[in-house]
């Protein structure tokens, strides 16, 4: 069956330094993907997406992500993490048999240290 | 920049009663969905709906689901005898288009604790 893995519960970094969340994926072909993030309170916000072409991918607050086919990986990366960072963060799969379903990982929560 | 509401932000609810979860998705959206997170799991998706119609649901959306876009504007799910089990965050998205893509906007979400 089709999964997202996040291996990474809870992570905690200090303000400045470099962050990077792990996500593998389960699914013979390379299905689109997604990482959203998920603050206190709120719903789902849109960081990035990939769908093809470019590896390595720019989304919004500073973050990056990057697909490696050889290893089933969409890891989000962030050179400089604010304590605004800190939040729910979610890496998601769709495009699964010709269908629009967002399958989503466990979550991997942020935690930022001063 | 437009934004996917839902109302209310949390609903309490008695073991077998009825709730209606309403959304407003983005206005020249076609594509619908409710996704829920139970405290403390991954978030599943329950239903997506286009012209009317329920376009794919999966093993959650029972027959005490159902979901209806009633007039232009709103989305509802409704949750005809709830159980204890079906307390979770609901989040409703919506989306231009199903090829993914134009991504699902999901909104703030409603808190549903049923008693």
């Amino acid at each position: 069956a089709q999964s997202v893995t996040q291996p990474d519960i809870h992570i905690t970094v200090s303000e400045g330094a470099s962050l990077e969340l792990r996500c593998n994926y389960s699914y013979g072909a390379t299905p689109y993907l997604f990482w959203y993030v998920q603050s206190p309170g709120q719903g789902l916000q849109l960081l990035l997406k990939y769908f093809s072409g470019d590896t390595l991918v720019q989304g919004i607050k500073g973050f990056e992500a990057e697909f490696k086919r050889s290893q089933s990986s969409f890891n989000l990366r962030k050179p400089s993490v604010h304590w605004s960072d800190a939040a729910e963060y979610f890496c998601a799969v769709g495009g699964i048999l010709n269908t629009d379903k967002l399958i989503f990982g466990t979550g991997t929560r942020l935690q930022v240290f001063p | 920049e437009p934004e996917v509401t839902q109302t209310p932000s949390h609903q309490v609810t008695q073991m077998g009663q009825e709730v209606i979860l309403r959304c407003v998705p983005i206005s020249n959206h076609l594509y619908f969905y409710w996704y829920r997170q139970i405290l403390g799991q991954k978030v599943e998706f329950l239903v997506s709906f286009y012209n009317n119609e329920i376009s794919e649901k999966s093993e959650i959306f029972d027959d005490q689901f159902s979901v209806e876009r009633p007039d232009g504007s709103n989305f509802t799910l409704k949750i005809r005898s709830t159980k204890l089990e079906d307390s979770a965050m609901y989040f409703c998205a919506s989306s231009v288009h199903d090829s993914l893509n134009q991504p699902q906007h999901f909104g703030d979400g409603t808190r549903l604790s049923i008693l």
